[in-house]
């Protein structure tokens, strides 16, 4: 069975960094792109980054592109997320995802990320 | 960049009611669209990848149509476990395959 747990989640001021990281299990991790998705709260889905199986591409949106970087350690099946200069419009709802072709096709059950001052 | 327009943005039916959602794409992108579901206060679930096939182990209530830049989402009969926010998503077929999410629509029981 998949599993993927997110963590490091938590209330940071604006200007601020954090790495959230996500645990898998129940596949062959290194096999496989994976995403990070974030929801707002109360909005709708927002696709954030995506890293290729082996670390050697790595994809964002605009909304981050320059302050968040995605990372994965194949050897501990862990996806990364550092995020810096951290904004109030980037409190949301952080997921990771396991990805296939075109789409996301199990999620984590997210961490809660709270920039406020 | 490839928008996605999810319409309504919110629904209210009945329990047997027959429920369509669309999704419409700004240009043109085959059949790379993909449906969600997220019940309140859980993870979105994959329902219907490649614009009509189902997902293992998803009931054959839900099914997807459409191809190039208009696509439809229905769930034949509605019920009470139904109630959710669906989502549609696209992808682009060349590396990398970002994801780009419609505006969702909440379905809820009249």
């Amino acid at each position: 069975e998949v599993q993927l747990v997110e963590s490091g989640g938590v209330v940071v001021q604006p200007g601020g960094s954090l790495r959230l990281s996500c645990a898998a299990s129940g596949f062959t991790f290194d096999d496989y792109t994976m995403h990070w998705v974030r929801q707002a709260p109360g909005k709708g889905l927002e696709w954030v980054s995506l890293i290729s199986w082996d670390g050697g591409s790595t994809y964002y949106a605009d909304s981050v592109k320059g302050r968040f970087t995605i990372s994965r350690d194949n050897s501990k099946n862990s996806l990364y997320l550092q995020m810096n200069s951290l904004r109030t419009e980037d409190t949301a709802l952080y997921y990771c995802a396991k990805g296939r072709r075109g789409a996301a096709g199990d999620w984590g059950q997210g961490t809660l990320v709270t920039v406020s001052s | 960049d490839i928008q996605m327009t999810q319409s309504p943005s919110s629904l209210s039916a009945s329990v047997g009611d027959r429920v369509t959602i669309t999704c419409q794409a700004s240009q043109d992108i085959s059949n790379y669209l993909n449906w969600y579901q997220q019940k309140p206060g859980k993870a979105p679930k994959l329902l219907i990848y490649d614009a009509s096939n189902l997902e293992t182990g998803v009931p054959s209530r839900f099914s997807g149509s459409g191809s190039g830049t208009d696509f439809t989402f229905t769930i034949s009969s509605l019920q009470p476990e139904d109630i959710a926010t669906y989502y549609c998503q696209q992808y682009d077929n060349l590396p990398p395959e970002m994801l780009t999410f419609g505006g969702g629509t909440k379905v809820e029981i009249k």
